[in-house]
């Protein structure tokens, strides 16, 4: 399996700060055919089942908001949040859909310093 | 949408299937995924099917304790566990694999709080 690593565990911003998670994969997750990384952003809040925000890497779902940006490329990738809102309190994962079993970081826990 | 079955409480040893029925979409052509979450814990990716011929593909750790269905004329997938122990308390979530255009799990269900107990 793909092994997901991501950093830091657990994360405090100030609201109106920038938040940053970074997500290492164990392989490339880059179908360079087709220049895309298999690469997804998730976030979960309490009680909630995951949300999807970012896919190919950098691409965000409908309806997230543009404060939320993913980058990266290969085996390195990040999630940005550029101004932190009190509704972005959750755990963040990154995924891979390169092959099955698509696997998940272990999460980022993001608090309000 | 993903609608799940209730929670259920299980003595060990038992056997349960989780249900997952979709709706608004074409349920046959799309991936279905089941995730699992552990008390306080992240998110692991046990197997995925495929509803319109039911192939099927297990992550080595569940191969064997997990066995994966689905019934395209009713939109719904099952996820069936054997031999129930109390590690497999947790929350069971299945998720829709975006296909071709979104590789992600673009749509879940609420999840099924399964709880296995003397």
């Amino acid at each position: 399996d793909i092994v997901m690593t991501q950093s830091p565990d657990s994360l405090a911003v100030s609201l109106g700060e920038r938040a940053t998670i970074s997500c290492k994969s164990s392989q490339s997750l880059l179908y360079t055919s087709q220049n895309r990384n298999y690469l997804g952003w998730y976030q979960q809040k309490p009680g909630q089942p995951p949300k999807l925000l970012i896919y190919w890497a950098s691409t965000r779902e409908s309806g997230v908001p543009d404060r939320f940006s993913g980058s990266g490329s290969g085996t390195d990738f990040s999630l940005t949040i550029s101004s932190l809102q009190a509704e972005d309190v959750a755990v963040y994962y990154c995924q891979q859909c390169y092959s099955a079993p698509f696997t998940f970081g272990q999460g980022t826990r993001l608090e309000i310093k | 949408q993903l609608v799940q079955s209730g929670a259920v409480l299980k003595k060990p040893g038992e056997s349960l299937q989780i249900s997952c029925k979709g709706s608004g979409y074409n349920f046959a052509t799309s991936w279905i995924a089941w995730v699992r979450q552990m008390p306080g814990k992240g998110l692991e990716s046990m197997a995925l099917i495929y509803p319109r011929d039911s192939t099927s593909t297990y992550s080595p750790s569940f191969q064997g304790q997990v066995t994966l269905s689905a019934d395209k004329s009713l939109n719904t997938a099952y996820l069936q566990l054997i031999s129930l122990e109390a590690s497999d308390t947790g929350i069971y979530y299945c998720a829709r694999r975006g296909g071709s255009e979104k590789e992600a799990f673009d749509l879940w269900g609420q999840g099924t709080m399964v709880t296995v107990s003397s």
